[in-house]
């Protein structure tokens, strides 16, 4: 079983601060994704990283795929309340889940104003 | 813009009563999911489908089942329900050839 391990499971910030979340594997994905869930929200996906070693930028977040595409990383540069939701990674391929999709478990992420 | 819509944000159900979620999507997409989301497991797969008519076991279908008549339309039952069945439930879509999935706006079901 793939398994997706994110770290923190909780972080809680000043606005204006740097943070960055991590997404790690003993496995090989194919592409990895992102998504972002606001309190009774579904999920939203943010990106899709493809190529190990690829660097995505939206606005202040800057997502990160390992060379090896076993891992991935989200960093927000002055970070904003806006910013505050659940964050989950999701891997594709090699042999993941039932539908070919193995999520992480998330990292809760509170900017304070 | 695209869409993926349940018919409940909240249902308030009593154990034993035969539930029905509803998932619609206008994308055209073949392949439809169900999920429930708890606190400390993440999101787990219950059932999907990629065709109409078509429904395959995901990780957790014990005590659920599913129906595909048309395209567009992927319902979730729950046969009896549980107060264990008491979760988040997000349906989502995607094309067969794209892993990037689109989700609905959830609906918290709460079991009695």
């Amino acid at each position: 079983t793939q398994l997706l391990e994110q770290s923190p499971q909780f972080l809680s910030i000043q606005e204006g601060e740097n943070l960055t979340v991590y997404c790690n594997s003993s496995s090989v994905f194919s592409s990895l994704q992102w998504y972002r869930q606001e309190p009774g929200e579904g999920p939203v996906l943010l990106v899709t990283v493809v190529t190990g070693g690829e660097v995505k930028k939206l606005k202040r977040l800057t997502f990160q795929f390992g060379d090896a595409r076993k891992d991935s990383s989200l960093h927000i540069t002055a970070a904003q309340p806006g910013d505050t939701g659940l964050y989950l990674c999701a891997g594709a391929g090699s042999g993941g889940g039932a539908d070919g999709l193995t999520f992480g478990k998330g990292t809760h992420l509170i900017i304070q104003p | 813009d695209v869409k993926v819509t349940q018919s409940s944000r909240y249902l308030v159900k009593r154990t034993g009563e035969k539930v029905f979620l509803e998932c619609v999507q206008d994308m055209d997409h073949e392949n439809m999911f169900w999920y429930r989301q708890d606190p400390g497991l993440g999101l787990r797969l219950i059932y999907f489908s990629y065709d109409v008519k078509m429904k395959e076991k995901g990780d957790i279908p014990e005590g659920y089942s599913v129906s595909r008549e048309k395209k567009e339309r992927f319902s979730l039952i729950l046969e009896s329900a549980s107060t264990n069945q008491t979760s988040m439930y997000l349906c989502a879509s995607r094309t067969p050839y794209n892993t990037e999935a689109f989700f609905g706006q959830g609906t918290r079901l709460t079991v009695v």
